[in-house]
């Protein structure tokens, strides 16, 4: 079974639009962590935000917010206000165990998110 | 730049020889870790540094395979008798904590 799947292989959406990026996460640990990153055309993955298991309140880092569903193993990524910089892969990733626990991520598949001007 | 570098950023070989990349962390960080990216693929985790110590290793990993972290500083990844499959995106990352890691920009090897 997957562990992070990413429904949505491509999105287009109008600039200064919000968007949402979905991701589901299937684990049985319950102390785990939540990542996205966007991966534009060089390679670079760029961190965006982390939420963790146990917080209670949904993650944000300026543009970016996470809309944590725990009950539904749900972890969209919210962009308010797009921007033609934002085009990009966009991904979802989990780390289960905790801080004594194993330390890869596992990614999803991805999102290519295309701004139009 | 203080952000995580690898050398070289792209490597094109024939099927059979060795290949070694390098991959110089953020330098107060004390994890490392190697990725390798396919096309239309998100990441998988190859291998795990806490300091020089290699503390994980995927099955992905094989024998060909091998990585090191000397002094805890620069890691090394080795490909030995490189094989077409072993094309792909190769990502170094490093973090101070359990979270947060931050990548390179990645070392693209084709294997012709």
């Amino acid at each position: 079974a997957q562990k992070i799947t990413q429904t949505q292989p491509g999105m287009f959406v109008q600039e200064k639009e919000a968007v949402t990026l979905d991701c589901t996460y299937d684990t049985s640990d319950p102390s785990y962590g939540l990542f996205w990153y966007k991966q534009p055309s060089s390679g670079e993955m760029i961190f965006l935000i982390y939420q963790g298991s146990y917080d209670q309140q949904n993650a944000t880092e300026g543009r970016y917010s996470l809309n944590f569903q725990k009950a539904r193993k749900s972890a969209n990524l919210v962009i308010s206000a797009s921007q033609l910089g934002d085009s990009a892969m966009y991904f979802c990733a989990m780390r289960e165990g905790g801080d004594f626990g194993n330390e890869k991520l596992t990614f999803g598949t991805g999102t290519r998110l295309t701004i139009i001007p | 730049d203080t952000g995580v570098s690898q050398d070289p950023r792209h490597k094109i070989t024939k099927r059979g020889q060795n290949v070694t990349f390098r991959c110089d962390p953020i330098s107060e960080h004390n994890r490392l870790y190697w990725y390798r990216q396919t096309l239309g693929q998100g990441p998988e985790f190859l291998t795990y540094f806490q300091n020089e110590a290699q503390l994980e290793k995927s099955r992905l990993l094989s024998d060909r395979f091998s990585a090191e972290r000397p002094k805890g500083s620069f890691s090394t990844l080795e490909i030995q008798r490189t094989e077409q499959g072993d094309s792909a995106m190769y990502l170094c990352a490093s973090s101070l904590g359990t979270y947060k890691a931050f990548f390179g920009q990645g070392t693209r090897l084709t294997v012709v």
